[in-house]
Order: C-alpha cells, then structure tokens, then sequence
C-alpha cells in the first residue's frame, strides 16, 4: 500500500539553530511531493511542493526541501529556526499515475521551537 | 480575498441529529475535497468532487454525504451523526489542472457528537 511517513510525532529545536522535519514515502513512479503548514486554530497551508527539476526546493516563510529520489525522502529544512515556526507540518504525496488527485497523507509532525 | 470558508467553525450535537456542513471558495475552482483530521492519523479524505455533479468517495466515507450543485459550494452532511465522527473537518479546493495542484484549505470545523 502507498503511504506516508513522518517518523517523528514532536521536534524540539532552539531559536536560531537549524531545523529538519522528515518525511518519507512509499509511492510507485515519480510523484508529486508537498508540505502543508497547521498553525494553532487554523487551517491548513501551503509551504512548498517538489514537481520536477532541483531536488532542493525553497518554499514559503524561508523553508525549503530536498527531494532524495533514491532514499524516497522530502525532508523539510530551515537554517535558522523562528519561535513562529512553531506549528503541525504535513508532508504529503500524489501519486502521478492516480487518477483522482488523491493526496496521501502523512500523520503530521509538530515543530517546537524555544527560545 | 481569495479563500474557502466553512460553517459552522464550531458544533456540538447529539447523536443522530443530521447537520450540515457548509464550505464556499471564491477562486472558481473545480476540485473540491472533505477531510477529517484526528490525532495521529493526519489528514483522511471523507469525499471529493472534480466539478459540478460529479463526486466521488474518499478513504472514510462512511456516515456522510456530499453534494455538488454549483461550482463555488460543496457541504458535508452527517445524516445520522454518531460520537466516532467527533473530528476536526477541513474543506479544500483547487483547480483541476492535474496531480500538482496546490490545495487551499478553509479554517475548519471541529465538530463533537454527543
């Protein structure tokens, strides 16, 4: 079965130091790659998505990803982490050869950062 | 301003009381999609519609129903609401120009059954 995994239920990370949220997947071909911001009582927004071209993809609020083709990765990174930053981050996959624009979805990580 | 919004933000009911769930966007587009959220299981999809009249069941339909009669509106109905179906719902849409596509969420509903 196709899936998404985000490893980690919690990161904790100082203000200033570099953050990594992970993400990796389980899909056939080459699909479409995407992660998705939950700030507290809100809904969910787009940061960045990965469709072709440079694995290192820059997204919004400074974030950016890498897309690691052979480790099935899309690691969310930033280099220098805001207490802002503190949120719940989605990774999620769309397979190219489904039909329906299904997203599969990971369970989601929360970010910490403290100052 | 470009958004999706959904009606009621906030709900409390009883067992087997129907409600209804409304979701608009204003961005004209074709794809339109229900989720439910629940700790630890992230995102499931509930339905979707690709355009008017033309729905389709998620991953957890059971226990709603959608409708798509205009293009700009697409409520969730719990005909028979039960406490299992107590969840944070998030509405989203986007066009339907292929896997890619961004997808624009509405604020939510968190919804408890009683």
């Amino acid at each position: 079965a196709q899936s998404v995994a985000q490893p980690e239920d919690q990161v904790n990370v100082a203000e200033g130091n570099p953050l990594t949220v992970k993400c990796t997947y389980s899909v056939s071909g080459n699909p479409y790659l995407f992660w998705y911001v939950q700030y507290p009582n809100r809904g969910l927004q787009f940061l960045l998505k990965y469709i072709t071209g440079d694995n290192l993809v820059k997204g919004s609020y400074g974030f950016e990803a890498e897309f690691n083709k052979s480790q099935t990765s899309f690691h969310l990174k930033k280099p220098s982490a805001l207490v802002s930053d503190s949120a719940l981050y989605f990774c999620a996959v769309s397979p190219r050869e489904d039909s329906n624009y299904q997203l599969i979805w990971g369970a989601g990580t929360k970010l910490i950062i403290k100052p | 301003e470009a958004q999706v919004t959904q009606n009621p933000r906030y709900l409390i009911t009883v067992t087997g009381k129907k409600l209804t769930v409304t979701c608009s966007q204003n961005m004209n587009h074709e794809y339109m999609s229900w989720y439910r959220q629940d700790p630890g299981l992230g995102l499931r999809q509930i339905y979707y519609s690709m355009n008017v009249e033309v729905t389709d069941k998620g991953d957890v339909p059971e226990g709603y129903k959608v409708s798509r009669k205009e293009k700009r509106n697409f409520p969730l109905i719990l005909e028979s609401p039960s406490p299992n179906q107590t969840s944070l719902y998030f509405c989203a849409s986007s066009f339907a120009g292929g896997f890619q596509e961004t997808q624009y969420f509405g604020p939510g509903t968190r919804l408890l059954v009683l």
